[in-house]
């Protein structure tokens, strides 16, 4: 089974910052694994995605991500943070076998705040 | 249309009340999702749709929860008898195919239930 733990539900980092959001999976396959972005009221949008190839992936707004299969990992970073980086980023692990196919599943956000 | 788009945006029901939540996906798009967002958590699944056929309804809490898209295309989902537990930003996402990686998202309704 698929699951995701993201580590600290707060995070926040001065404008200019090195921004660092930590993830980890589960997962019984060869993950798919993406991060979103939701600004409030909004929808969730797509930063980056990793499935297969490069294990470092670039995204949106300079944000990048590295998949470490050892450490079943995939920490997001910035390496400088900007005032309109203040948002809640989730990370998600695609399933693509067996009877959840196509099913996201989310961890629990964390919460950026980026200080003047 | 160019985004996925949910209405109403808002929407407040007394308990015991019904509702229905709307979802008109990115046209073309074969598979859409309907995810629920409580307070404070990442979205959970609710039900999937691949055209008009409902391949998967294992999230939904209870048989109080429905979804229908018979025209593959928009889709509700209907709450009976809602519960203030219910309370939540429902979320509809849609995607050209199934796997189809990084699947567009609405920006969903919020619905309290008082």
């Amino acid at each position: 089974a698929q699951s995701v733990t993201q580590l600290g539900s707060h995070v926040s980092v001065s404008e200019g910052a090195l921004v660092l959001l930590r993830c980890n999976y589960s997962s019984s396959v060869p993950p798919y694994l993406f991060w979103y972005v939701q600004y409030p009221n909004q929808g969730l949008q797509l930063l980056l995605k990793y499935t297969t190839g490069a294990t470092l992936v670039k995204g949106i707004n300079g944000f990048e991500a590295e998949f470490k299969k050892s450490e079943t990992s995939f920490h997001l970073t910035k390496p400088s943070a900007h005032m309109s980086d203040a948002a809640e980023y989730f990370c998600a692990v695609l399933n693509m076998g067996g009877s959840t196919l196509g099913r996201l599943y989310f961890g629990r956000g964390t919460q950026l705040t980026v200080w003047p | 249309g160019a985004g996925v788009s949910q209405s109403p945006r808002y929407k407040v029901a007394k308990r015991g009340q019904d509702v229905a939540l709307r979802c008109d996906p990115i046209s073309g798009h074969v598979s859409l999702f309907w995810y629920q967002q409580a307070l404070g958590q990442g979205p959970e699944f609710l039900t999937y749709f691949q055209n008009e056929a409902q391949l998967d309804k294992s999230g939904l809490p209870s048989d109080r929860f429905f979804a229908e898209r018979p025209e593959g295309s928009v889709s509700t989902l209907k709450i009976q008898r809602t519960q203030q537990e219910d309370s939540a930003v429902y979320l509809c996402a849609s995607s050209l195919t199934t796997g189809t990686y990084g699947y567009t998202f609405g920006s969903g309704t919020r619905l309290t239930v008082v």
